[in-house]
């Protein structure tokens, strides 16, 4: 089975820069996916990690350690429109996606 | 392009009673994938199709739910009879890819449950 664990809620102010962790445990996967998902509305994807290493697309980069079960999300130049759950999940074959229960990202002014 | 679509997008119904949800996925895509989302457990795949084949059903919670795809534009999910414990929201999402798994899964705007 896998284990994935975030942290249940993170606060940042407008402009600033915040680092949203992903740890997880498994036998095995294929690669570590990101969606953003807004209060009431439906995840939408971010990103997608298959190598170790960092993968930058604008304000958002994501990264992956293989060998450390660790994944990060990071966010720059805070908006309020950020304020929103992050959720990683594994892709563990056959186009089977675990998610985590997801972060609540709080950005105040 | 129109994205995934279900209905309804609200539900309040009676303990006992059935539920049927519905999906259409984005057209040309071949795999449809149905998940719950609740607070406590977060987002759970349920059972996904891969040209209109379902190929792994693991993760529906009993017999009282069962999943069709009779064709590659539709699919529903029914909840029969309803508990309250089913009370959640429930996303249809689809892709395009093949049995790889890196692509992009899309998501429809969700069916919000409430079984009273």
């Amino acid at each position: 089975g896998q284990n994935i664990d975030q942290p249940t809620e993170m606060t940042a102010t407008e402009g600033a820069i915040v680092q949203i962790n992903c740890t997880y445990q498994t036998s095995g996967f294929n690669g570590l996916f990101w969606y953003q998902q807004h209060a009431g509305e439906a995840p939408t994807f971010l990103s997608y990690n298959v190598l170790d290493g960092l993968e930058e697309k604008g304000r958002f980069s994501s990264f992956l350690s293989r060998s450390k079960g660790y994944s990060y999300l990071l966010l720059k130049e805070l908006q309020m429109k950020d304020s929103a759950s992050y959720l990683c999940a594994l892709n563990t074959g056959f186009q089977k996606l675990v998610f985590g229960t997801g972060t609540r990202l709080l950005v105040s002014p | 392009d129109a994205g995934v679509i279900q209905s309804p997008r609200h539900e309040v119904t009676e303990m006992g009673q059935e539920v049927t949800l519905r999906c259409k996925p984005i057209s040309g895509h071949n795999s449809l994938f149905w998940y719950r989302q609740t607070m406590m457990r977060g987002l759970e795949l349920l059972i996904y199709f891969n040209n209109n084949v379902p190929i792994d059903d693991s993760g529906m919670p009993e017999d009282r739910f069962s999943a069709k795809m009779p064709n590659a534009s539709f699919s529903t999910l029914k909840i029969q009879p309803s508990e309250p414990r089913d009370s959640a929201v429930y996303f249809c999402a689809s892709t395009a890819g093949g049995t790889g798994g890196q692509e992009t899964q899309y998501f429809g705007p969700g069916t919000r449950l409430l079984v009273l």
